[in-house]
């Protein structure tokens, strides 16, 4: 049982190019996000899902695209790599609804530095 | 949404006892209390969740009052390793689905 895996752990991109960060779970949970961490700080959410085909934004989107088109899977794009998106960014899974039942599971997460 | 508030740091010693509260005074009635930990280089991980007053695990115990207007996480006889960023989460929901949000949350600094 793998939990959540994030590829790549490491990038280095250039201002202007695209990439996309993956994330795959294999415990069937509805709910998945992308938060990033920059120094200092807590985690932000960009992006999160409810369900494959429905896709939200969190207090962070822009610059980020997402889509979620399997349960399982929920990759995060960089449309135009900028400096400021050097962060370290989570991938988290968990079951939908509240309550007693809300246990997120995170990858190990990916360093990304924009030059 | 609701808030917390957790103190940005604190300093212990090994084999102490460490107590973390957080303030939620917006919770409301269905929401559960959670808590991460969060070593460097490494997604957060759960340590603990609650409703109302005391759970315990292997590894910390979670104090809730009554008005469950706070929670204190308490962690016994702390090691090195337990040198960590510990966060505060309460229920956040949109639209009926449970959105995790985390702040800044308190970061665990244990002296030898």
């Amino acid at each position: 049982n793998a939990g959540v895996t994030q590829t790549p752990k490491f990038q280095v991109l250039k201002t202007g190019q695209s990439m996309t960060l993956q994330c795959a779970q294999d415990m069937n949970h509805e709910y998945m996000s992308w938060y990033r961490q920059d120094p200092g700080m807590g985690l932000r959410l960009i992006h999160y899902s409810v369900g494959a085909g429905i896709t939200d934004q969190g207090e962070v989107p822009n610059g980020y695209n997402v889509s979620r088109s399997t349960t399982e899977d929920f990759p995060l794009r960089l449309l135009s790599a900028a400096p400021s998106q050097t962060s370290v960014y989570f991938c988290a899974s968990s079951y939908l609804f509240g309550g007693s039942d809300t246990e997120a599971f995170f990858g190990q997460g990916t360093r990304l530095t924009v030059v | 949404l609701a808030k917390t508030t957790q103190p940005i740091s604190m300093d212990s010693y090994e084999g102490q006892e460490v107590n973390i509260t957080c303030s939620h005074n917006n919770i409301a009635t269905n929401d559960y209390i959670t808590w991460y930990q969060q070593f460097p280089s490494q997604g957060p991980r759960f340590i603990i969740q609650g409703y109302k007053t005391k759970v315990t695990n292997e590894v910390a115990s979670l104090f809730i009052p009554a008005d469950r207007k706070s929670s204190t996480l308490s962690l016994p006889r702390v090691s090195l390793s337990d040198t960590a960023v510990y966060y505060c989460l309460v229920g956040d929901y949109s639209g009926g689905s449970y959105i995790p949000t985390f702040g800044r949350g308190t970061s665990l600094i244990v002296h030898p």
